[in-house]
């Protein structure tokens, strides 16, 4: 069955970066892009931004163009987003999301919280 | 991008139907078929339950179903039931491989 397995909860200082990994399990990892989603809390899901699992090629939601790196490691099936300059306001759930019209497995999330 | 436009919440008693709107604009729901709705339960990940505007997942009962009109998406649930309360997000490709997402409704079974 599909899998996508998230790393553990973080909690950084403003100004760190973070990255989280994506181990996706039950399918061919190359033919299938990774999104990846985030929810501050009590608000809707945001999108970040996406790498096509074969290719590499990667797009960014302008909003975290320049923080945000989306790669991925096809050895492993795994993908990682690492998101830099964190502030109080990156405080959130992140999520991957296999891409098949329509984001149709997701990982379990994963908590960043961001605080002196 | 902009944020999608979603009613803050909707409610109806068990067996009747409720209907959700997510409004965008010529650039994301009005240009692409490429809506997808999803239901979350607190604490849980999302959950897939319609894709490009109206085909459901395997597995997604056919009380849910889903519809465009211009730029503005429904996601309709036909005979609720108690484990439909949940939030329910919108999101619609928006051009140049990206999405955005709504501000979710939280649907309540009365």
């Amino acid at each position: 069955q599909v899998q996508l397995v998230q790393s553990g909860a973080e909690v950084k200082k403003p100004g760190d970066s973070v990255k989280v990994s994506c181990k996706a399990s039950g399918y061919t990892f190359t033919s299938y892009a990774i999104q990846w989603v985030r929810q501050a809390p009590g608000q809707g899901p945001e999108w970040m931004g996406w790498i096509n699992a074969d290719t590499g090629n990667t797009k960014y939601s302008q909003k975290f163009q320049g923080r945000v790196s989306i790669t991925r490691d096809t050895s492993a099936s795994t993908t990682y987003m690492e998101l830099s300059s964190l502030r109080a306001e990156d405080t959130a759930v992140y999520y991957c999301a296999r891409s098949n019209s329509g984001f149709d497995y997701w990982g379990q999330g994963t908590l960043v919280t961001v605080s002196s | 991008q902009s944020a999608l436009t979603q009613p803050r919440s909707v409610s109806g008693s068990p067996g009747q139907s409720v209907t959700i709107s997510c409004t965008g604009t010529r650039s994301d729901v009005g240009r692409y078929n490429y809506v997808s709705w999803y239901q979350q339960h607190p604490g849980k990940a999302p959950k897939l339950m319609i894709y490009d505007v109206s085909k459901r997942p395997s597995g997604v009962p056919d009380r849910f179903s889903g519809s465009k009109s211009g730029n503005t998406a429904s996601l309709t649930i036909s005979g609720l039931q108690a484990e439909d309360e949940a939030a329910y997000y919108c999101c619609s490709f928006a051009g140049s491989y990206t999405y955005v997402f709504g501000p979710g409704t939280k649907v309540t079974v009365l």
